[in-house]
């Protein structure tokens, strides 16, 4: 089965701090998918990020960068010098499939952050 | 261009009730899932239909169904609705395979049950 752990419920920082948001996984499949993304209050969840197990090197955009190391099965996510707009539910979500053919996201609880000014 | 859309935005049901939410995908996605997010909880799959036909469904009762249309637009059915129902009802849509192209997803239906 597919488990995703987000182990941080809520993190509060102060505006310009930088925050990192941990992300644990487990799956057997060897191809899978690994996602981040970002819900605001209005409830849409917005993509942040893909990373194919595969591709292991560690990606930046602008403040955000991520730390993908299969071999602690982590996807772990940077916010560099935090913003108000930040503030947001982060999930971190892993994709697979299935026997049947179907593909899933199976989401971690997500974290809330809070930046504040 | 438009951006998956999902309609009602927010809907109030009683117990015992029956609901449709609808979803239409971005133009050229042929894939829609659902997803439930209860409050304070990451969201959970409930199905995936691919070219009209269910992909995949997951740990949910026969009281939810679903239907793809010819145009991929898609149905989320839910009959005798429990309190426990009430949640953020998520439609995501991706060209084909998901994890090669990633989800979209809608704002979401906001189901009370009461």
């Amino acid at each position: 089965a597919q488990k995703v752990t987000q182990a941080q419920t809520e993190i509060s920082v102060v505006e310009k701090e930088d925050v990192t948001l941990d992300c644990v996984y487990e799956t057997r499949d060897t191809t899978y998918y690994l996602f981040w993304y970002k819900q605001p209050p209005s409830g849409e969840l917005v993509f942040l990020i893909r990373r194919n197990s595969f591709d292991e090197q560690n990606e930046i955009s602008g403040r955000y960068s991520w730390n993908f190391q299969k071999s602690t099965s982590s996807f772990n996510f940077t916010i560099t010098a935090s913003q108000v707009v930040d503030s947001a539910v982060y999930f971190c979500a892993l994709s697979g499939l299935t026997q049947g053919g179907s593909e899933k996201l199976v989401f971690g609880k997500g974290t809330k952050l809070t930046v504040n000014p | 261009d438009a951006g998956v859309t999902q309609s009602p935005t927010h809907l109030i049901k009683t117990r015992g009730q029956h609901v449709t939410l609808r979803c239409s995908p971005i133009s050229g996605h042929k894939s829609v899932s659902w997803y439930q997010q209860v409050l304070g909880q990451g969201p959970q799959f409930i199905f995936q239909y691919y070219e009209k036909e269910e992909r995949g469904r997951g740990n949910f009762p026969d009281r939810f169904s679903a239907r793809q249309f010819p145009n991929y637009s898609s149905e989320l059915n839910v009959n005798a609705l429990l309190l426990g129902d009430s949640a953020l009802y998520l439609c995501a849509s991706t060209p084909g395979r998901a994890g090669r192209f990633g989800y979209t997803f809608g704002s979401g239906t906001r189901l009370t049950v009461v």
